[in-house]
Order: structure tokens, then C-alpha cells, then sequence
């Protein structure tokens, strides 16, 4: 059974703080590693789809690595603002073409 | 405008009765999939499709079917719906990048 974990489950943070989460996914039949934002009442929005070993990817304040022989990914957030606030998940993407996700991370900053 | 559209958006039925929830894509997407979503339980894959008349089982295909005859639509058929199928349904496509999701379906069954 391929298991894809998030931690940690929710994140409280002060406006400004810096902050990262990991998700955990299985090293064999990878294609690629998806992460992505949900904000509440709203459908899931793609931030990064990272593919090679050692990737690091960056939108504005946000930024991603991706390490595949170990199966991990840091998702980093600098200085978050009120408006980072939401669910970020990640999806491993086996060869096969099955999308696993995650359980998330719950992240609120607060004014 | 790219989007993924998905019918109906609200829909609260009874055990047993037969319904059909559309998905359509207009991005000439390859990859559709679908998805249920469930407090505690994240996002579950139910179906996917590499291409059309090609379909497979995700993690949680129990109760569900699908077809995926022309690229654009990949409708979710639930032939004997139960409450534990009460949930909040996405259909999302790709070209095996970014996931672009329709905005859901929410689905009770009494």
C-alpha cells in the first residue's frame, strides 16, 4: 500500500514567521510530486510539480525541494501573511499514473 | 477560458436511486481523474483515465463507475448510491503536470 504522510497535521503561525512543512512519500515507481494550495470552500490550486531529484522551486514567497532517493519534500513558507492561510497538500504520482495524496497540512496565520 | 466544469454542483438523493455526475474539461487534457473528499481522510483517488477508453482504479473505486469515451468528459456513475457515499466529489485533468480541479460536487444520500 503506497502511503503518502504530511506533517505536521496544522500549523499555527504569527504573521511574518517563516515556516515548512514535509510530506513523505515512497521512493520506488516515482514520476513525479505534486504540491498544492486549498483554500477552504474552494477546489485544490496546483503550486509545484517537481519531477528530479534535488528540484527546488520557487512562486514569490513560497518554495519547494524535493529530495526522491529518500522520499521527502519540504514545502517552505517566508514571512507567511494572513492570506497564506489554507490547506497545502502534497500528491506523489506513481509511474502507473495513480495520484495519492496526502492528508495536508492546515496552516493559520494569524494578524 | 481553461476550466474544468463538473454537474451538478449540489445534489442530495436517496439509497438505491441511480445518478450520473458529469465532468468536462476543455484543455485537451489526456489525464482525468476523480476524487473524493472526506473530513480526516484527505483527497482519495476514485478513478483515473490515462486517455480515453483507458480507465483505472484509484484507491477507493468501490461503488463507483466511470467511462472516459471522448477526451473531454469523464462522467462518475454511481449505480446504487449509500450514505456512506455522502461526500465532496472533484474532477480534475492534466497533461501530467498540475492538476486542474473543477470546483466539486457535494453529494448527500439519505
Amino acid at each position: 500500500i503506497l502511503n503518502v504522510e504530511q506533517s505536521p497535521q496544522s500549523l499555527h503561525v504569527q504573521e511574518g514567521d517563516s515556516t515548512n512543512f514535509t510530506c513523505s512519500f515512497p521512493s520506488s515507481n516515482f514520476y513525479a510530486l505534486h504540491w498544492y494550495r486549498w483554500e477552504t470552500a474552494k477546489s485544490p490550486e496546483a503550486l509545484f510539480v517537481m519531477t528530479l531529484n534535488g528540484d527546488e522551486k520557487k512562486k514569490g514567497r513560497i518554495s519547494a525541494t524535493l529530495n526522491t532517493k529518500e522520499g521527502y519534500s519540504y514545502l517552505y513558507i517566508k514571512g507567511s501573511q494572513p492570506e497564506d492561510s489554507a490547506t497545502y497538500l502534497c500528491a506523489f504520482l506513481g509511474q502507473g499514473g495513480k495520484l495519492i495524496f496526502g492528508q495536508g497540512t492546515e496552516l493559520s496565520v494569524k494578524p | 477560458e481553461a476550466q474544468v466544469t463538473q454537474n451538478p454542483r449540489y445534489l442530495i438523493t436517496v439509497t438505491g436511486k441511480k445518478l450520473t455526475v458529469t465532468c468536462s474539461q476543455n484543455m485537451n487534457h489526456e489525464y482525468m481523474s476523480w476524487y473524493r473528499q472526506d473530513p480526516g481522510l484527505g483527497l482519495r483517488q476514485i478513478y483515473y483515465s490515462m486517455n480515453v477508453e483507458v480507465t483505472d482504479k484509484g484507491d477507493v473505486p468501490e461503488g463507483y463507475k466511470v467511462s472516459r469515451k471522448e477526451k473531454r468528459n469523464f462522467p462518475l456513475i454511481l449505480e446504487s448510491p449509500s450514505p456512506n457515499q455522502t461526500s465532496l466529489y472533484f474532477c480534475a485533468s492534466s497533461n501530467y503536470n498540475e492538476q486542474f480541479f473543477g470546483p466539486g460536487t457535494r453529494l448527500t444520500v439519505l
